[in-house]
């Protein structure tokens, strides 16, 4: 079993829709949660982060933590055709998140 | 432009030649790291530097892999003798030196062997 997992997809939405997208780990020992997104032939722009169970809201973005079921999730709200892009969760541990475990990421379409 | 900076942005080169890659962190940050991500996949961790110190390396990172970090600025990422399996974006990030600080990526080297 992989640290993180998450479904690669592609996940292709209408503009306007919700998006859901989600990863799941095995290491308890992971405090620090991030999500980045990463345009074709780019580096991944960090989106959110976040240190504790919950929500946080940026926006139009939802970053969700649920250490307890070791998952955690990113909402795109009104999503439009320049959110398509691939989505990375980013999982670091430790005193220090010097290295981030990242999924696979999940390639999101949003079609006008 | 004052984010990470990579160069060059893509290399092409034949099996068995040396490339070396440079990364330029934002002026700021003492942390610098490298990653490598292939298709399909997320970056996954080579090296990290704490100004001009290396402080680890992960198993990914061979002997034919070298890092450096001269007066803690600007890093470069060696390649010697390299193989079709090094095809890679190779990915420079930096960050700030308190516990937690996010990391910033540039834009990659797209190393290509042939």
């Amino acid at each position: 079993q992989k640290e993180v997992e998450q479904d690669p997809g592609p996940l292709s939405v209408p503009e306007g829709a919700i998006v859901s997208l989600n990863c799941t780990y095995s290491n308890s020992a992971f405090q620090y949660f991030m999500w980045y997104r990463q345009y074709s032939r780019k580096g991944p722009e960090l989106l959110m982060y976040t240190y504790s169970s919950g929500n946080k809201e940026d926006g139009r973005f939802t970053a969700q933590v649920d250490k307890s079921s070791k998952y955690i999730s990113l909402f795109i709200r009104d999503s439009q055709p320049s959110d398509s892009a691939t989505y990375l969760c980013a999982l670091g541990s430790g005193g220090s998140n010097y290295k981030l475990t990242f999924g696979k990421g999940t390639l999101l379409t949003v079609n006008p | 432009d004052t984010g990470v900076s990579q160069d060059p942005r893509h290399k092409i080169t034949k099996r068995g030649q040396n490339v070396t890659f440079r990364c330029d962190p934002i002026s700021e940050h003492n942390r610098l790291y490298w990653y490598r991500q292939t298709l399909g996949q997320g970056p996954e961790f080579l090296t990290y530097f704490q100004n001009e110190a290396q402080l680890e390396k992960s198993r990914l990172l061979s002997d034919r892999f070298s890092a450096e970090r001269p007066k803690g600025s600007f890093s470069t990422l060696e390649i010697q003798r390299t193989e079709q399996g090094d095809s890679a974006m190779y990915l420079c990030a930096s960050s700030l030196g308190q516990p937690r600080a996010p990391l910033h990526f540039g834009n990659g080297t797209r190393l290509t062997v042939t």
